[in-house]
């Protein structure tokens, strides 16, 4: 059981938008802020979005990040077919003095 | 661009000690913290413990007593140890840079069976 809340799968046909959500406690996305990856299996998870919204260098705009008290969601527009893969959201948590970690959610891609 | 490629015995017997490296290239080594962080079969990402480079760790409760990280600044690696595994122990193991990594190994699967 993840600390952090995702729905399992999601799915979405090419171009179309999809949001991903994610929900916490004021342990973790209550006071601190959060991260996204993308995880195709077999390879290393990539950050997507820092610090609730931020992107990396080289993240297409088409992913962005929100925040808000104790949820966060990722939302994909214009999805793309290279898109499909695990998405994990994760937060500090003052509990446990580390990072915590939602289940995944699974993108398919219609 | 910062690689981190990590490396270790992939099957262990119960009791056994898994050892896992993972070695940093691209960037510069001290001034973080870096992390290890599993995930079990089916399951979700479990944050395992950090080191920084003045050797300050954290370690997940969870794991601690059986759990030891170390670094070597000189070679910019950083080590796992955790002593008496059990099949719970199974997952593929990541290594990251940050207590939130940007940065992540491509993992190492370890399976813990007799």
């Amino acid at each position: 059981q993840s600390v952090l809340t995702q729905p399992p799968s999601a799915s979405g046909t090419p171009g179309q938008r999809v949001t991903i959500s994610c929900s916490g406690s004021n342990s973790n996305i209550g006071t601190n802020t959060v991260n996204w990856y993308q995880h195709v299996p077999g390879t290393a998870p990539k950050l997507l979005i820092y610090s609730n919204y931020q992107r990396p260098s080289g993240v297409p705009d088409r992913f962005s990040g929100y925040k808000s008290g104790t949820s966060a969601s990722l939302a994909i527009s214009g999805l793309q077919s290279e898109d499909e893969a695990d998405y994990y959201c994760a937060a500090l948590d003052a509990t446990l003095n580390g990072p915590v970690f939602g289940g995944g959610t699974k993108l398919t891609v219609l | 661009q910062v690689q981190l490629q990590q490396w270790g015995a992939g099957l262990l017997k119960p009791s056994e000690t898994l050892s896992l490296t993972c070695a940093v290239s691209g960037g510069f080594f001290t001034g973080y913290s870096w992390t290890w962080i599993r995930q079990p079969p089916g399951k979700g990402l479990e944050w395992i413990g950090e080191i920084d480079h003045g050797d300050n760790t954290k370690y997940n409760p969870s794991l601690k007593g059986r759990l030891s990280l170390s670094i070597d600044t000189s070679k910019n690696q950083f080590s796992l140890k955790l002593s008496s595994v059990t099949a719970a122990d199974t997952a593929v193991y990541y290594c990251g840079r940050g207590r939130m990594p940007d940065w992540w190994g491509q993992g190492t699967p370890v399976t813990v069976s007799s």
